[in-house]
């Protein structure tokens, strides 16, 4: 079974600030899928960003990135230019057989 | 695109009762959908993955008689809480994938339930 840790319970950065949440996890697998996904107070799951294994470019939506090392089985979500709406809980996860494992979570808050 | 509901958005029952809870892919055929438990503060639980026509496979810890799955079309898969108990009280989401091989998951809202 895959494992995703996520080591940052919670997080506090500065509107307009760049904050960087840490995901590592445990494969045996060559090829496989990565995500983010962010859950603010409504609890609505909302699809942040995607990174497939076999891609070595870091995937990018607009103030999102990531910084994926596949060797290291590292997969960080750097937040550039933090806004209010940016404040949620945001899981890492991994999918398998199109299952997803999911990390314990990080709670990001943006101060004004 | 890839608007996934769920309904009730909120139950309230008393013990001993049952509550079904459905899941809806609105614009897209979805060939798996899965249902995952999430606790306050804490990360989503995968409970079962449905696929269209075919039996629920449940994970590991997860009684299949107390949470009935059914994948009735591409479109609606539902889920029965039977004789719920107080200790069933959770955040229930569901999430369904399209038919493609780099399909994502899309999360419908999810449903509170509360077992009195």
């Amino acid at each position: 079974a895959q494992t995703v840790t996520q080591s940052q319970p919670e997080m506090s950065v500065q509107e307009a600030e760049t904050v960087t949440l840490s995901c590592t996890y445990d494969t045996s697998e060559s090829n496989y899928y990565l995500f983010w996904y962010k859950q603010p107070p409504s609890r609505q799951m909302i699809l942040v960003i995607r990174q497939e294994a076999y891609k070595q470019q870091n995937a990018t939506e607009n103030r999102f990135s990531v910084n994926f090392q596949k060797a290291a089985k590292s997969f960080s979500l750097k937040i550039s230019d933090s806004q209010l709406g940016d404040t949620a809980m945001y899981f890492c996860a991994f999918e398998s057989d199109y299952k997803l494992s999911f990390g314990a979570g990080t709670t990001v808050t943006v101060r004004a | 695109g890839a608007v996934v509901s769920q309904h009730p958005s909120w139950v309230i029952c008393k013990s001993g009762t049952s509550v079904k809870i459905e899941c809806r892919s609105l614009d897209f055929q979805a060939t798996t959908m899965f249902w995952y438990r999430q606790f306050p503060k804490q990360s989503l639980m995968l409970m079962a993955t449905s696929n269209e026509g075919s039996k629920a496979t449940y994970e590991q810890g997860v009684e299949k008689d107390k949470f009935l799955i059914n994948h009735a079309s591409l479109t609606l898969s539902t889920l029965t809480v039977t004789s719920a108990h107080p200790e069933d009280s959770s955040f229930y989401i569901c999430s369904a994938r399209g038919q493609g091989t780099f399909e994502t998951q899309y999360f419908g809202p999810g449903t509170r339930l509360l077992v009195l």
